[in-house]
């Protein structure tokens, strides 16, 4: 079965930097994008951005262009999403999803909460 | 503020009825597909509806779907206290050149 699975909680200094990675299995990983989406508290969901493991091209939201760089690693199926300059409303938990159907997200990791305090 | 509007909450007795709406515009859901995902808090998000009206594997049937124009819907029927979590909808947005998602809706079962 498809699963997604992210690394551990990280807190984090304001203004520096936090990778998040995202261990696949259960299909063929570069076949399917990933996406990043995250969710302040008291907050929705908000899409980060995506990458392509099959070639590495990647689309990031205007919000945090120039602070976000994605990655992927094929030989061990993994995922990684940094955010530098981390700001006191990048806290928040950060998904994995990977890409389904007609633009949808058809599994997700489980969440990595990634706070930023002073 | 979100791209795509939901209303905040909504609610209904075991075996009601229920309507999530979700509105947009011609940039997103006018020209693209709707999809929704139920969030349960401290979990993981799960695909209930996409390209509009399809469901999953493994979603009932008691779960749908439905776009026009601008605007989509999330129709639970035969509610149940499982049901109770948050609701998302999202679709691609021509102009941001990415997905947008609603601001939520809490579904409460009463």
């Amino acid at each position: 079965q498809v699963q997604l699975l992210q690394s551990g909680a990280e807190v984090k200094k304001s203004g520096a930097s936090v990778k998040v990675s995202c261990k696949a299995s259960g299909y063929s990983f570069p076949n399917s994008g990933i996406n990043w989406v995250r969710q302040a508290p008291g907050h929705g969901l908000e899409w980060m951005g995506w990458i392509s493991p099959y070639n590495g091209n990647t689309n990031y939201a205007q919000k945090v262009q120039g602070r976000l760089t994605m990655t992927t690693d094929t030989s061990t199926s993994t995922a990684y999403m940094e955010l530098r300059s981390l700001r006191y409303d990048d806290t928040a938990v950060y998904y994995c999803a990977k890409d389904g159907p007609d633009s949808s997200f058809d599994y997700w990791g489980q969440g990595t909460l990634v706070t930023v305090s002073s | 503020q979100s791209v795509l509007t939901q209303p905040p909450s909504a609610s209904g007795t075991p075996g009601q009825w229920v309507t999530i709406s979700c509105s947009g515009s011609t940039s997103n859901i006018g020209t693209n597909d709707v999809n929704w995902y139920q969030h349960l808090p401290g979990t993981a998000p799960k695909l209930l509806i996409y390209r509009n009206s399809h469901r999953p594997s493994g979603v009932p049937d008691r779960v749908s779907g439905s776009k026009s124009g601008t605007s989509a819907s999330l129709a639970i029927s035969g509610l149940q206290s499982e049901d109770e979590a948050d609701y998302y909808c999202a679709a691609w947005d021509d102009s941001l050149n990415g997905p947008v998602f609603g601001g939520g809706t809490k579904l409460t079962v009463l």
